[in-house]
């Protein structure tokens, strides 16, 4: 059953505390996206990553970090610095990261600060 | 800059008529245009693309979209809407171009909603 897993789907943060959004993938696929969507703003890149051990800032990265140790793995750290954090993530991945290729994603995690 | 449009929020349609769910776009080159589909509290699927050769492309469930290059336009539409094609719908442009590595350009999105 090959995709791309999201864990956990509900995520609850307190005040200061970072919090880390975990994406697998089994596709073999290169590259790794993660967005953030807000309600009637569609979806926005936060980081992306073509290959193992390199990734880049997307148009919102600040107070978000990421790792890219595996190729299956790309998780997300949702740090103290972002200030308002409420969303639903969505993790996707491509074959390869070119301009032409579908991004497959994951089910999301919906994350609140409490 | 590059961007997408989808200009209306919602689309409401009675089931078993035609269903279009626009999308315009602005881009210095040439465009790669997706649809994608989001159901509650779920991913995004794919639905179809664009990339080149024929302007009428078929994608899942039934659904089609006409790349237009003169007015810029990448229409979805689907012959006879379901109920069950009630969804969020996402355009999203990727374009050819130093410094892009597959970054998509998403709409805001527009809800179909289909009456029985």
């Amino acid at each position: 059953d090959g995709g791309i897993t999201q864990s956990p789907k509900y995520l609850f943060r307190k005040e200061g505390q970072n919090v880390t959004l975990s994406c697998e993938q089994n596709l073999n696929h290169d590259a790794m996206y993660w967005y953030r969507q807000d309600p009637g703003q569609g979806l926005r890149l936060i980081y992306y990553s073509q290959i193992v051990n390199d990734f880049q800032k997307g148009d919102i990265a600040e107070g978000y970090s990421v790792s890219r140790e595996k190729k299956e793995s790309f998780p997300l750290t949702v740090t103290s610095a972002q200030k308002n954090p409420t969303a639903f993530y969505l993790c996707a991945s491509s074959i390869v990261a070119e301009t032409y290729n579908e991004q497959f994603f994951g089910p999301g995690t919906r994350l609140t600060v409490l | 800059a590059q961007s997408v449009a989808q200009p209306e929020d919602q689309v409401n349609v009675a089931e078993g008529n035609p269903l279009t769910v626009k999308c315009t776009y602005s881009v210095s080159g040439n465009p790669y245009l997706f649809w994608y589909v989001q159901y509650p509290n779920r991913g995004l699927q794919f639905l179809l693309k664009y990339i080149t050769g024929d302007n009428l492309v078929k994608g899942s469930y039934g659904f089609e979209a006409e790349f237009n290059k003169s007015q810029t336009s990448f229409h979805l539409k689907k012959p006879s809407a379901l109920v069950s094609d009630s969804a969020l719908y996402f355009c999203a442009l990727s374009f050819h171009g130093s410094g892009n590595t597959g970054k998509l350009i998403f709409g805001q999105g527009t809800t179909l909603q289909v009456k029985p």
